[in-house]
């Protein structure tokens, strides 16, 4: 059964650094997203992704974090400048269509800011 | 903006029960979906059940059945004959715009 992966599982990094956390989503999916939890706490939308351009993205979605899907299987979410805040799970997912259309999670990377 | 409230932060069941997990909803929208995830201590988020505000039905899968009620703007996710797996945080994101509540631990006890 096809699945979203994500790379790596976990990430651990000095505050201030730039981090890429990398998906590969389903591949006959045309809408991505990105999501994080931080620990114990509920799972927050960051941003969703269609057509090559941004649909959607959350208030935490400011300008350190930015979007790519560079070639035709992954999509990546890239933060500039990390905080320690930004430690989380962070989850990808796609899903095929809008609507009614299930949302598939990735496995999750743990970024850990230090 | 949809919100979805999930007033329930523990549960507790015995093993083989049911289990009922509340999940309400705020919305002017005519025609929207919630989904339910399961998020075990591993930390994977397993999709569960999806119920489509046009359903005539309630949805069902497996164990899982979901009690729709449109009029009181609630999906609240049904497990029945609980398993020791069943433990493990329930979310009931709001369609594709997927906006989380704060999620229900449900533990199964034996």
């Amino acid at each position: 059964e096809p699945e979203v992966t994500q790379t790596p599982s976990h990430q651990v990094t000095q505050m201030g650094q730039e981090v890429i956390l990398r998906c590969v989503p389903i591949s006959n999916h045309l809408y991505f997203y990105w999501y994080r939890q931080i620990l114990g706490q509920k799972v927050e939308f960051l941003v969703s992704f269609y057509n090559n351009e941004i649909s959607e993205k959350s208030e935490i979605f400011d300008d350190q974090f930015s979007v790519e899907r560079p070639d035709g299987s992954n999509f990546t979410l890239k933060i500039r400048s990390t905080k320690l805040e930004d430690s989380a799970m962070y989850f990808c997912a796609s899903t095929r269509g809008m609507g009614t259309d299930t949302q598939y999670f990735g496995p999750g990377t743990r970024l850990t800011v230090l | 903006a949809q919100k979805i409230t999930q007033t329930q932060p523990g549960m507790f069941v015995q093993e083989k029960e049911a289990v009922t997990l509340d999940c309400t909803y705020d919305t002017s929208d005519q025609s929207y979906g919630l989904f339910w995830y399961k998020q075990p201590s591993s930390g994977e988020m397993i999709f569960l059940i999806y119920q489509g505000s046009y359903d005539e039905q309630n949805a069902t899968e497996g164990r899982y059945s979901l009690n729709f009620q449109k009029a009181r703007k609630s999906a609240n996710l049904v497990i029945s004959a609980s398993q020791l797996g069943d433990s493990a945080m329930y979310f009931c994101p709001w369609r594709n715009d997927m906006r989380f509540g704060a999620g229900t631990r449900l533990t199964v006890k034996p």
